[in-house]
């Protein structure tokens, strides 16, 4: 069966940190970029960071931005999300999501149960 | 890219159609003839989930009575008759700027 399983959620005092981690397993995560999506508390998705095969081309959301960094371990088949200066505002239930393929980051087809993060 | 949705609640009688409607604050058309655009939908309590990708392509083991339409900066979801469990939340995604934006979702619920 094709999933990602995330973990690391917890509660963190401000300015404090979390690592998130994410497995994948049925298929290859080197085969597909990976993103981080946000939901705050009764609210909408938010795209947080993405990056593909390898760890290529990270990118991130201007909220996360220069806070925030999403690496791979591909032999791990795992992604992990370091969350670093972390504010009230980003309390959310974080979901790794799998892209199409290689080659296109869109239509992200398998997502995570979500880990949850409170920042308090 | 901004995205809004709407309407933002959408009461409908089973059986009946649905349709909702999302509109970018820039053409999501690429020079390679496809929108980029997504919907998702996500169920209370649950996860969401890919429907349509590429505007009007529907991803796999989605029902055809769901079907995506639109170029440029207006989109459509319709769902043609509307059953039970498609109550939830759809959100139109743009994938064609490099940081991904969501539209604000719209509650589907049944009257």
């Amino acid at each position: 069966e094709v999933q990602l399983v995330e973990s690391g959620g917890g509660l963190v005092q401000p300015g404090g940190s979390l690592r998130l981690s994410c497995v994948g397993s049925g298929f290859t995560l080197s085969d597909h970029w990976i993103h981080w999506v946000r939901q705050p508390p009764g609210k909408g998705l938010v795209w947080v960071s993405r990056n593909n095969g390898f760890g290529m081309n990270p990118a991130y959301a201007q909220p996360a931005r220069g806070r925030f960094t999403i690496s791979r371990d591909d032999a791990k088949n795992t992604v992990y999300l370091q969350m670093d200066s972390l504010r009230v505002d980003d309390t959310a239930v974080y979901y790794c999501v799998r892209g199409r393929d290689f080659e296109n980051a869109y239509a992200m087809d398998v997502w995570g149960q979500g880990t949850t993060v409170t920042v308090s | 890219i901004a995205m809004t949705q709407s309407p933002r609640s959408l009461p409908v009688t089973p059986g009946e159609p649905a349709s909702i409607s999302c509109r970018s604050s820039y053409s999501l058309l690429h020079s390679d003839g496809y929108n980029y655009l997504d919907w998702y939908f996500q169920k209370p309590g649950q996860s969401p989930q890919l429907l349509i990708y590429l505007g009007s392509n529907r991803a796999s083991g989605v029902p055809d009575r769901f079907s995506g339409s639109g170029s440029g900066t207006y989109f459509t979801l319709k769902i043609s008759r509307v059953e039970p469990e498609d109550v939830g939340v759809y959100y139109c995604m743009q994938t064609l700027e490099t940081f991904y934006t969501f539209g604000q979702g719209t509650e589907l619920e049944i009257k």
